[in-house]
């Protein structure tokens, strides 16, 4: 079964509004968690890496102010998409592993924005 | 910086045929290396991976992939290709110890009857 869940599979939001995922590791206590963007057709870009307590590192050209990452606990990080756009609707990924172990994905959010 | 290359984008092969899926990374130390596959719609499955070893990695669905230091390549074969087997697959390059994960492009795997 899966290790990482993602909360929602799918969700549309209106254009202007504020939209969170929520990311959740099962079974083990995740330090880091990552986070990705999947534009159709295309391949998985690195948003940001989310360690537990700390500040999110968010990768060149992604807007921290716009996706507000917060992993607030070993088990969980939150991604908010703030003032939604069209633009933004894409396929958002997440990937949580504990220190010497291996990565697990979650089975990705659905965002369209309209 | 890390990097993952997958020179082809798609391939298509008949049903009962080989496969073999490029890929070459990029990265300082030892790599851990990672394939997926994802059909349309879907999430990520993890394939195989490689962290060290045995060069050679079974995966499931009857899939392999073969570690080459020497050219910075991490192959994805299978003997006999399934109509199933049809998807977009990526190879994938993570660094030591705190598994930052970068994809390729991906390869889209068509198959005919």
């Amino acid at each position: 079964g899966a290790v990482v869940s993602q909360h929602p599979s799918w969700v549309i939001c209106k254009s202007g509004t504020s939209v969170k995922i929520e990311c959740r590791s099962l079974d083990f206590q995740a330090t880091t968690m990552f986070w990705y963007r999947q534009f159709p057709k295309q391949s998985l870009m690195l948003m940001a890496t989310s360690n537990e307590g700390s500040k999110a590192t968010y990768e060149q050209g992604v807007e921290k102010d716009k996706f507000l990452i917060n992993h607030a606990s070993l088990t969980l990080s939150t991604l908010t998409v703030t003032s939604a756009h069209p633009e933004d609707s894409s396929f958002y990924i997440c990937s949580a592993t504990s220190e010497g172990n291996t990565i697990y994905f979650g089975e990705g959010s659905w965002l369209t924005v309209v | 910086a890390q990097s993952v290359t997958q020179p082809d984008i798609h391939i298509t092969v008949s049903e009962g045929a080989s496969l073999e899926l490029r890929c070459n990374y990029s990265y300082g130390a030892t790599p851990y290396l990672f394939w997926y596959v994802q059909s349309p719609g879907q999430g990520l499955q993890l394939l195989l991976k490689y962290f060290s070893g045995d060069t050679l990695v079974q995966g499931i669905k009857g899939f392999e992939a073969e570690f080459k230091r020497s050219q910075s390549s991490f192959n994805l074969r299978k003997p006999s290709v399934h109509w199933s087997d049809a998807a977009e697959y990526f190879c994938a390059v993570g660094n030591t110890g705190g598994f930052k994960t970068i994809f390729g492009a991906g390869t889209r795997l068509f198959v005919k009857a």
